[in-house]
């Protein structure tokens, strides 16, 4: 089956800095991109959705200037939380459809961002 | 605005027992719903999904789903679950109007006992 990997899967770093989060969809190209966000015993939030050379769109709520989407390839389509802060550590999921409808999505196995 | 609720936020059952999930959406037009399965430590992996035709779907893993209407609910059923069914279960839906949006519920972990 069609397989998404995230890198890193953890990482912890220090309070304004940026962290960069990679998506990749490894047996397919993903036309479509998707990026959420799971907070502890909560359920997975839609951050924005990416399609391959154009701007990401992001969901109502979701600051654009402090997390950076860019989906320059095919396959690749990265996050970087820009001027980290402890209230955005939190898991970060994505995941990838080659389906114009997005009906069918891979998911990869989320990214564990701890910010002290 | 499209929402989901599952009532159960952990279900701890024993082998063999029969497993019931519930899952209520709220969208005014058609939708497509989903479930997905979380095992400890892997990604999210699709069950079932459901789009239109009839309304009983069955999964992988003996996993079926059925949707009502009327009730805008789409509950996951399984007659016998195994310990390997220890996981968390997620509803999801996509209405007909939100491109490709899916909005999750809140997740049920499922623990079964050997």
């Amino acid at each position: 089956g069609a397989v998404v990997s995230q890198h890193p899967s953890w990482v912890i770093c220090k309070s304004g800095t940026s962290v960069k989060i990679e998506c990749r969809s490894l047996d397919f190209q993903a036309t479509t991109m998707f990026w959420y966000r799971q907070f502890p015993k909560q359920s997975l939030m839609l951050m924005a959705t990416s399609n391959e050379g154009s701007k990401a769109t992001y969901e109502q709520g979701v600051e654009k200037d402090k997390f950076l989407i860019n989906h320059a390839s095919l396959t690749l389509s990265t996050l970087t939380v820009t001027s980290a802060h402890p209230e955005d550590s939190s898991f970060y999921i994505c995941s990838a459809t080659d389906d114009p409808r997005g009906d069918t999505q891979y998911f990869g196995p989320g990214t564990r961002l701890t910010v002290l | 605005a499209q929402s989901v609720s599952q009532h159960n936020h952990h279900v701890i059952l024993s082998e063999a027992a029969s497993l019931e999930l519930g899952c209520n959406y709220s969208y005014g037009g058609t939708v497509n719903l989903f479930w997905y399965v979380q095992y400890p430590g892997q990604h999210l992996q699709l069950l079932l999904k459901y789009f239109s035709g009839d309304p009983l779907v069955k999964g992988i893993k003996g996993f079926e789903a059925e949707f009502i209407k009327s009730k805008f609910s789409f509950n996951l059923r399984k007659p016998s679950v195994q310990w390997s069914d220890t996981a968390e279960y997620f509803c999801a839906v996509k209405g007909e109007t939100s491109g490709s949006r899916l909005t999750f519920g809140e997740g049920t972990q499922l623990t079964v006992n050997p």
